[in-house]
């Protein structure tokens, strides 16, 4: 079973400054999905990014970038520039890869148990 | 698109009553999962649908809930009879997975107070 790990429980930084929050997963499958999700105190859960396995280059997204080091499943989300509005809940999450005419399967996004991100004026 | 649409957005009952949450999927999506979110348990996945059918409810915590999707745009999740420890913000979301397309859109969850 797969299995998602965010060891960093809470985390605290400054307006403007450069956050990078930690995910590490273990699968022994090799193709696969990761995601970054956001849910601010609106409750909505908000994708951030998706990276895709089989991918080297990072995904990126404006002011968000990924870390992904496929050998050391590890899939960091790094916030640059980081304003009031990223203050959230963040999780990591992993899902894995299914065919174009797969059905049913295990298509399940495990999550992780989250880091929440408060940014400071 | 609206996105994926939950209702009620908060619902407070009774131990005992039986409790029904409503989902629409995104028009056109194909997966339709729903998910429970707990302070202790985080994000647990309870069942997900393919074109209407349940996939996989293996986590479904037991016989007290049951999920129905009778179309593609409706879906329910009831828990009858509701207990306290059923408290817990439920997620519907949805997907068109296997094109290329995999990630989830999340609707804005239910929050359930069982007393």
């Amino acid at each position: 079973a797969q299995t998602v790990t965010q060891s960093q429980p809470e985390m605290s930084v400054q307006e403007a400054e450069t956050v990078t929050l930690s995910c590490t997963y273990d699968t022994s499958e090799n193709n696969y999905y990761l995601f970054w999700y956001k849910q601010p105190p609106s409750r909505q859960m908000i994708l951030v990014i998706r990276q895709e396995a089989y991918k080297q280059q990072n995904a990126t997204e404006n002011r968000f970038s990924v870390n992904f080091q496929k050998a050391a499943k590890s899939f960091s989300l790094k916030i640059s520039d980081s304003q009031l509005g990223d203050t959230a809940m963040y999780f990591c999450a992993f899902m894995k890869h299914v065919g174009v005419m797969a059905y049913g399967g295990a298509q399940k996004l495990v999550f992780g148990q989250g880091t929440r991100l408060t940014i400071n004026p | 698109d609206a996105g994926v649409i939950q209702s009620p957005r908060h619902e407070v009952t009774e131990m005992g009553q039986e409790v029904t949450l409503r989902c629409k999927p995104i028009s056109g999506h194909d997966y339709l999962f729903w998910y429970r979110q707990t302070m202790m348990r985080g994000l647990e996945l309870l069942i997900y649908f393919n074109n209407n059918v349940p996939i996989d409810d293996s986590g479904m915590p037991e016989d007290r809930f049951s999920a129905k999707m009778p179309n593609a745009s409706f879906s329910t999740l009831k828990i009858q009879p509701s207990e306290p420890r059923d408290s817990a913000v439920y997620f519907c979301a949805s997907s068109l997975l296997g094109r290329g397309n995999e990630k989830l859109f999340f609707g804005s969850g239910t929050q359930l107070s069982v007393l």
